[in-house]
């Protein structure tokens, strides 16, 4: 398996740039998460999805959408990047219930937007 | 809503020394889970342990140990005999609610162990 998958790895964006991060899983798993990383700072949580076509709100979801058409992807759209979507984005998995079960994490993609 | 405090911004010690890290968490929930996860400089997320509320057997797993005491909301996070290995970002985090709403994380402890 290779668990969770992202591209790009690096990005560079200008303002009012668009792009979509890429995010898929080949564990099956039901639950799927976006969240952010600022310098010196923990993960917050932009959006998550329970299952194909559900996507729900996170703490920091201005900026940001996000589609699930199947199990395997959950992409990450920004429209009209601003300098402070300067972070590193990292997707997670988990299995069948989000509390309680392991989320697995991609590499990340480091995106900077000037 | 749920809180999770790493008061400890950065921690240097020198390699084989034991080291505490201390995590506090705020939750109303009766059910939670906490996790310690790893980043180490190459920026991944390294899964370290999960402990639900309802055990507070503390945990021993090589050089990491983890105690969990849920009458001061604490879960903290013991490395023995530290190495330069070790030298990493440490999250704590905190899944409650219920629901799938992902987790609640620290700040983060940035941990430097010199040789």
């Amino acid at each position: 398996n290779a668990g969770v998958t992202q591209t790009p790895k690096f990005r560079i964006l200008k303002i009012g740039q668009s792009m979509t991060l890429q995010c898929a899983q080949d564990m099956n798993h039901n639950y799927m998460y976006w969240y952010r990383q600022d310098p010196g700072m923990g993960l917050k949580l932009i959006y998550y999805s329970v299952g194909a076509g559900i996507t729900d709100k996170g703490e920091v979801p201005n900026g940001y959408n996000v589609s699930r058409s199947t199990t395997e992807d959950f992409p990450l759209r920004l429209e009209l990047a601003a300098p402070s979507q300067t972070s590193v984005y990292f997707c997670a998995s988990s299995y069948s219930f989000g509390q309680g079960n392991e989320q697995y994490f991609g590499p990340g993609t480091r995106l900077t937007v000037t | 809503a749920q809180k999770v405090t790493q008061a400890q911004t950065e921690i240097s010690v020198v390699e084989k020394e034991d080291v505490t890290l201390d995590c506090v968490y705020e939750t109303r929930d009766t059910t939670y889970y906490l996790f310690w996860y790893k980043q180490p400089p190459s920026g991944e997320l390294v899964f370290l342990i999960r402990r639900n509320s309802f055990d507070e057997q503390n945990e021993i797993s090589g050089r990491y140990s983890w105690n969990f005491q849920k009458s001061t909301s604490s879960f903290n996070f013991t490395i023995t005999a530290s190495q330069v290995v070790d030298s990493a970002v440490y999250f704590c985090a905190l899944s409650a609610g219920g629901g799938a709403d992902g987790l609640t994380f620290g700040k983060g402890t940035h941990l430097i162990i010199q040789p």
